[in-house]
């Protein structure tokens, strides 16, 4: 069946450090990818989305790519800051057997200022 | 806009005994998903809804867990006997989309469930 998989945190980085966020997806069809975020004591939001190949979601400075070829879709951003702190979770919509909606098991992240 | 409603926020039950949930999602959205969210892990899909129809539940535990969605509208989701193992957060979202396609989901604040 379609999976998930994120890199195991915590991540801990300084303030205006480089971030990135592994994610790899095995699904049958074309899903849809997604990033959501979950910050301190808040309920999940969502970050930003792709819908089909070589397609490109950003927000809030982060940015994502669906690789169909390597059926990644790595979160980066070029500088973070301490109110990135939060937890990070891909998923995915498959387009096959009713739209079901897959979580990887999240990344947290701290940032130190 | 108000955003999706859950109730209550926090439940202690002990096993064998039996707990409901209760989601109301925001206005005017079809697609209705109530997932489980065991500490340290992603949210699982439990259970899909559009409008008041069943999409998906192929991970619902049916022995135990019931859901229903009267009127396409607000949705309650029932363990009866709960286990130790059912402690977790129990998330509602919603989604305006026809079918449950890619788009936005909309998550309310959950109910933290623990079994002593």
């Amino acid at each position: 069946g379609d999976s998930v998989t994120q890199m195991e945190g915590p991540v801990t980085l300084s303030e205006e450090a480089f971030l990135t966020i592994n994610c790899t997806y095995t699904a049958t069809g074309y899903p849809s990818l997604f990033w959501y975020v979950q910050y301190p004591g808040e309920g999940l939001q969502l970050l930003l989305k792709a819908t089909k190949a070589d397609d490109k979601g950003s927000n809030k400075g982060f940015e994502a790519t669906y690789r169909k070829e390597t059926t990644s879709f790595h979160l980066e951003k070029g500088s973070v800051q301490v109110s990135d702190s939060a937890v990070y979770f891909c998923a995915l919509i498959g387009n096959t057997g009713g739209f079901k909606t897959i979580f990887g098991a999240g990344t947290r992240l701290f940032v130190k200022a | 806009e108000a955003g999706v409603a859950q109730s209550p926020r926090y439940k202690i039950i002990e096993k064998r005994q039996s707990v409901a949930f209760w989601c109301n999602p925001i206005s005017g959205h079809a697609t209705l998903y109530w997932y489980q969210q065991i500490l340290g892990q992603g949210p699982k899909l439990l259970i899909q809804f559009q409008n008041n129809g069943v999409v998906d539940d192929s991970q619902l535990p049916k022995d135990r867990f019931s859901a229903e969605r009267l009127k396409g509208v607000d949705s309650t989701l029932k363990i009866q006997p709960a286990k130790l193992e059912d402690s977790a957060v129990y998330l509602c979202a919603s989604s305006d989309l026809a079918g449950g396609g890619p788009g936005e989901q909309f998550f309310g604040p959950g109910t933290r469930l623990t079994v002593l």
